[in-house]
């Protein structure tokens, strides 16, 4: 069980470079979500989604796309990318809304850094 | 606005003390909680979460209490060991009308010394 999975773990991106961070999960999660953590903040919630087909904004959705074609699967794209979104970015996944008591697993995390 | 915040960034214990790590939160409505642990490198992982509806949960050397009045939650690590370092981050639901979104707070880091 391989739990989620994140590609890559670490990149590198020119700025206005567009990308995608992939993230995977195998436990037929419903919800899945994607966030970032900075320096000496808590995780901020990009994009997520309560199901495939179904995906709505988080607290800094600004710059990132995202699409939920199969449960599995939950891309988060970087359209332009910019200084500002170097960060670590944390795929998340859980079986149900994670506010009702559904333990949230996280992805092991892709370095981003953009120059 | 709504707001979930730690009182010290670091703490510093003996291996073999007892650990406490606070968390204030601002949100009166949010009704579940949790504690996860980020290791240097990895994924936060979840320790052990509690419901409004209760004061006290306990896990296997953890224990988390909440208190309502002053919308304040710890978290309680007995014997601590050098594996429990670590940022230990707390996180509520914001409230049960938006039960799809998770406030985390900034962080404490543990460190555990001999």
């Amino acid at each position: 069980n391989a739990g989620v999975t994140q590609t890559p773990k670490f990149q590198v991106l020119k700025t206005g470079q567009s990308m995608t961070l992939q993230c995977a999960q195998d436990m037929n999660h419903e919800y899945m979500s994607w966030y970032r953590q900075d320096p000496g903040m808590g995780l901020r919630l990009i994009h997520y989604s309560v199901g495939a087909g179904i995906t709505d904004q988080g607290e800094v959705p600004n710059g990132y796309n995202v699409s939920r074609s199969t449960t599995e699967d939950f891309p988060l794209r970087l359209l332009s990318a910019a200084p500002s979104q170097t960060s670590v970015y944390f795929c998340a996944s859980s079986y149900s809304l994670p506010g009702t008591g559904n333990t949230i697993y996280f992805g092991e995390g892709s370095w981003l850094t953009v120059v | 606005g709504e707001s979930v915040g730690l009182h010290l960034p670091t703490l510093s214990v003996q291996e073999g003390d007892n650990s406490i790590i606070n968390c204030a939160y601002s949100n009166s409505a949010s009704d579940y909680f949790i504690w996860y642990k980020q290791e240097s490198g990895k994924g936060p992982q979840f320790i052990i979460d509690i419901r409004s509806n209760m004061d006290k949960r306990q896990g296997q050397r953890v224990t988390v209490l909440l208190n309502k009045t002053v919308k304040h939650l710890s978290l309680q690590i007995a014997a601590t060991q050098p594996g429990d370092s670590a940022v230990y981050f707390c996180a509520e639901n914001s409230g049960s009308y938006n039960t799809d979104k998770l406030i985390f707070g900034t962080g404490t880091r543990l460190q555990v010394f001999p």
